[in-house]
């Protein structure tokens, strides 16, 4: 079965401060791993995926299939990252995203 | 930048009634979804379209759901008769053919079943 894990429902921090919003994944083949940011009143966004490898608006994810995690980082957060942020996991077959409960990160000042 | 739009932003409705949620997808896109996000809960994924037919559907769409393509640009999701537990957000997706794994969202319908 695929199942995608954030442990956090709520992750504060202060700004300047690191960020890690943790992801863990259950899946026996080769998924695809997403990174999805809802800002306020706004939609449902891709952030980054794993095959990319690239860094978008300072945050990296790596994909580490030893621990099937795959934990979103930054290393400064800042206010503007204040959002509800998902993973989410592709199988190799069909198109569907498997989502995870999302982890919502306040930046404070 | 092209988006997925949907139509309307909120729905109430009286339980037992059918309501039908339209999405226009992004022109080129071929491929076509509805997830749904109940209060508090994960979001959910309900059906998948292509080539004018269901290509995969949860167990959550069920003979009360329908999907169709009328038209070269609208997607909807019909509820033929409505239940208090299908209040939820409601989000339709499309994917590009040449980067089928990156999904794009609509704002979401809001449906609140009274």
């Amino acid at each position: 079965a695929q199942r995608v894990t954030q442990p956090e429902k709520l992750l504060s921090v202060f700004k300047g401060a690191p960020v890690e919003l943790k992801c863990n994944y259950s899946y026996s083949g080769s998924p695809e791993l997403f990174w999805y940011v809802q800002y306020s009143r706004q939609r449902l966004q891709l952030l980054l995926r794993h095959i990319s490898r690239e860094s978008i608006k300072g945050f990296t994810a790596d994909l580490n299939k030893g621990e099937t995690s795959f934990h979103l980082k930054k290393p400064f957060a800042q206010e503007e990252d204040s959002a509800m942020y998902y993973c989410a996991l592709r199988g190799e077959y069909g198109n569907k995203l498997v989502f995870g409960a999302g982890t919502i990160l306040r930046v404070k000042s | 930048e092209p988006e997925v739009t949907q139509t309307p932003s909120h729905q109430v409705t009286q339980m037992g009634q059918e309501v039908i949620l339209r999405c226009v997808p992004i022109s080129n896109h071929l491929y076509f979804y509805w997830y749904r996000q109940i209060l508090g809960q994960k979001v959910e994924f309900l059906v998948s379209f292509y080539n004018n037919e269901i290509s995969e559907k949860s167990e959550i769409f069920d003979d009360q759901f329908s999907v169709e393509r009328p038209d070269g640009s609208n997607f909807t999701l019909k509820i033929r008769s409505t239940k208090l537990e299908d209040s939820a957000m409601y989000f339709c997706a499309s994917t590009d053919p040449r980067r089928t794994s990156v999904a794009f969202f609509g704002q979401g319908t809001r449906l609140t079943v009274v």
